[in-house]
């Protein structure tokens, strides 16, 4: 099965910074079938991106999506205090799909 | 919008079969895969398997011996089955709208195995 590991493990940023987010596979994810989820405190995930770059529906054009292969990134441009929340990607292009362990963004 | 709901016992003792089932309104089932995951406490996210509403199963190989997941479209439901379970399957478990990319979520059940 393919392993994502995403990077850092937590991100400590202020509202209105930019925040970079990585995934990196094991091996290729096929057709880029990666998706990112947002996961707030005792709550389900939501789905942001899928396709690596293709945004769900009704979320915030400060969400973006990149990358290809191996390597993928998810981008927050300008942070709101909504977005204080643990991130997750997912890969889908082969089975069984897999998640990433998370990454943190905190309030700094 | 759809919406699904998460269904079940939260206690079930070791060696003994976990059951959910997920009700999904605002929607039907027809037409569309729908998923599993589970997250022990504290921990990340793991797929267990998607049905598509004709009865077509996927399950992740790691659960694959213990895991059963059926479809009934005339109630707009579908469940899972965990069997022989331990402590270990201890987790919230969610239930998801698609197979792959996971559109919506239930809010999630906690299923605490333990005697």
């Amino acid at each position: 099965e393919i392993v994502l590991t995403q990077s850092p493990g937590t991100l400590s940023l202020s509202p209105g910074e930019r925040a970079t987010l990585s995934c990196r596979a094991s091996q290729s994810v096929s057709s880029s079938y990666l998706a990112w989820y947002q996961q707030k405190p005792g709550q389900a995930p939501r789905l942001l991106i899928y396709g690596a770059s293709r945004r769900a529906t009704g979320i915030p054009d400060r969400f973006s999506g990149s990358g290809s292969g191996t390597d993928f990134t998810l981008t927050i441009s300008r942070l709101e205090p909504e977005d204080f929340a643990v991130y997750y990607c997912q890969q889908y292009g082969s089975s069984p799909p897999t998640f990433g362990q998370g990454t943190k963004v905190e309030i700094k | 919008q759809v919406q699904l709901q998460e269904s079940g016992p939260g206690l079930v003792k070791p060696s003994e079969t976990l059951s959910l089932t997920c009700t999904v309104s605002g929607g039907s089932i027809s037409g569309y895969y729908w998923s599993w995951i589970r997250q022990p406490p504290g921990k990340g996210l793991e797929w267990i398997g998607y049905i598509y509403y004709s009865g077509d199963t996927n399950y992740n190989p790691s659960l694959k011996s213990r895991v059963t997941i059926s479809v009934d479209t005339s109630k707009n439901q579908f469940s899972l089955k965990l069997s022989s379970v331990t402590a270990a399957d201890t987790a919230v478990y969610y239930c998801a709208k698609g197979g792959w990319e996971l559109v919506a979520w239930g809010q999630g059940t906690l299923v605490t195995v333990s005697s």
